[in-house]
């Protein structure tokens, strides 16, 4: 089955304990990101690659971290989570940005930075 | 500065009670505007893409269509199941996809 799947579901963390959410697809996709969503605010873009070894900030790439060395895997990195990071975060892919094609989107992590 | 707008933040509806939601946008050079579905502790799922003005898409109870500053998702005759957060999103001139707010939608029997 074709699927973006994030890891873990659910994460509670104190302040300044560094933490990986991992994000893998399974369709080939060149292009893969990482969104976070917060209630009024809908979907702003963390960071972005659009292959592999080429990433990109998005609008609020401040305190994120990531990597892409493989295609399938783009984890996200929080160094030293605050909890205004506290959020909904979405992995999410498409087969190339090029080519204006649908997103795919993970199930989301809810973290809570305490 | 690109933005995306949508209207109403909430609707509830009886079971039958058509309606429509708004997404109202500014964008340069626009390269599509989209509908994605999203339920509660899931990711949100792609419903339709439109690229210009006068464009209509359907899918069974779901009918989106555009025009130069706004698109609309009419719903006729929706079900419970219709429920759901509705998420606009458009692609500018800078290959940027920008998201609304969205419309939680209640549909009651």
């Amino acid at each position: 089955e074709a699927q973006v799947t994030q890891n873990p579901r659910y994460l509670i963390t104190v302040t300044g304990k560094k933490l990986t959410v991992t994000c893998s697809q399974n369709m080939n996709h060149e292009y893969m990101s990482w969104y976070r969503q917060d209630p009024g605010l809908g979907l702003r873009q963390i960071y972005y690659s659009m292959n592999v070894e080429v990433t990109d900030k998005g609008d609020v790439p401040e305190g994120y971290k990531v990597s892409r060395k493989e295609k399938r895997n783009f984890p996200l990195i929080l160094e030293s989570p605050s909890p205004n990071q506290t959020s909904l975060y979405f992995c999410a892919s498409c087969p190339s940005l090029r080519a204006n094609e649908k997103l795919f989107f993970g199930s989301g992590t809810q973290l809570s930075v305490l | 500065e690109d933005q995306v707008t949508q209207s109403p933040e909430a609707l509830r509806l009886q079971e039958g009670e058509s309606s429509s939601l708004n997404c109202s946008y500014t964008v340069s050079g626009l390269r599509g505007l989209f509908w994605y579905r999203q339920d509660p502790g899931k990711g949100p799922e792609f419903l339709f893409t439109l690229y210009s003005a006068g464009e209509e898409k359907e899918k069974e109870r779901l009918k989106a269509t555009l025009t130069k500053k706004e698109s609309f998702l009419h719903i006729t005759a929706p079900k419970p199941e219709d429920s759901a957060t509705y998420l606009c999103a458009v692609r500018g001139g800078y290959n940027k996809l920008i998201f609304g707010a969205g419309t939680r939608l209640a549909v009651h029997p």
